[in-house]
């Protein structure tokens, strides 16, 4: 049982440049979310699929997208990296009772 | 809308020192509150849960009862060690908010031998 896993862990994109992270959850939770975490700033949310087959925005959407592939994945996309996207970003699943699971992360550079 | 509040860190206490950090919310239903925590390099965890008014949520030493009247959920330990230090998020869900947690903005926690 791997929880969230979250592929990759490191990544340096140079502005412009696209590129999408992934994440499954083998927990067969119905709800997904992508966060940010940025220094100063706690979790921020970037956009959250409800179920599958649905997406919704969250807190910081610009500059995003995302894919619920199927129910264990959830990809989110940067079609043109900026210097502002620099950040940690989380994906992580929910259980019925609210209770959130996390993956380790991705912490992404943009040059 | 749903909101959560918790001391600014950081917090630095010595060993075998007795913890407390702050907690308050505002919800219109009648939410279930979380205390996750994120040690260094990692992603959050969930530390425990209370899902009703004077439920405590218990797990490591760490205790924390949801108070209806005080719209509070201050996290407890008795006795911290080095290994506690870490950021600790206080968070609240429920149906009004869809499927969305709400986090506070995390304390992190420096613990001295």
């Amino acid at each position: 049982n791997a929880g969230v896993t979250q592929t990759p862990k490191f990544q340096v994109l140079k502005t412009g440049q696209s590129m999408t992270l992934q994440c499954a959850q083998d927990m067969n939770h119905n709800s997904m979310y992508w966060y940010r975490q940025d220094p100063g700033m706690g979790l921020r949310l970037i956009y959250y699929s409800a179920s599958e087959g649905t997406t919704d925005k969250g807190e910081v959407p610009n500059g995003y997208n995302v894919s619920r592939l199927n129910k264990r994945e959830f990809s989110l996309r940067l079609e043109s990296a900026a210097p502002s996207q620099t950040s940690v970003y989380f994906c992580a699943s929910t259980a019925l009772s609210y209770e959130q699971y996390f993956g380790p992360g991705t912490r992404l550079t943009v040059t | 809308g749903n909101s959560v509040t918790q001391m600014e860190g950081p917090v630095t206490l010595s060993e075998e020192a007795f913890l407390t950090i702050n907690c308050t919310y505002t919800a219109t239903g009648y939410p279930s509150l979380f205390w996750y925590v994120q040690y260094p390099g990692e992603g959050l965890q969930l530390l425990l849960k209370a899902t009703k008014a004077d439920d405590k949520g218990s797990n490591k030493g760490f205790e924390a009862t949801y108070r209806k009247e005080t719209t509070s959920f201050h996290l407890e330990k008795g006795s911290v060690q080095v290994s506690d230090s870490a950021v600790y998020f206080c968070a609240l869900s429920d149906s009004t908010g869809g499927f969305k947690t709400i986090f506070g903005a995390g304390t992190r926690l420096f613990v001295k031998a």
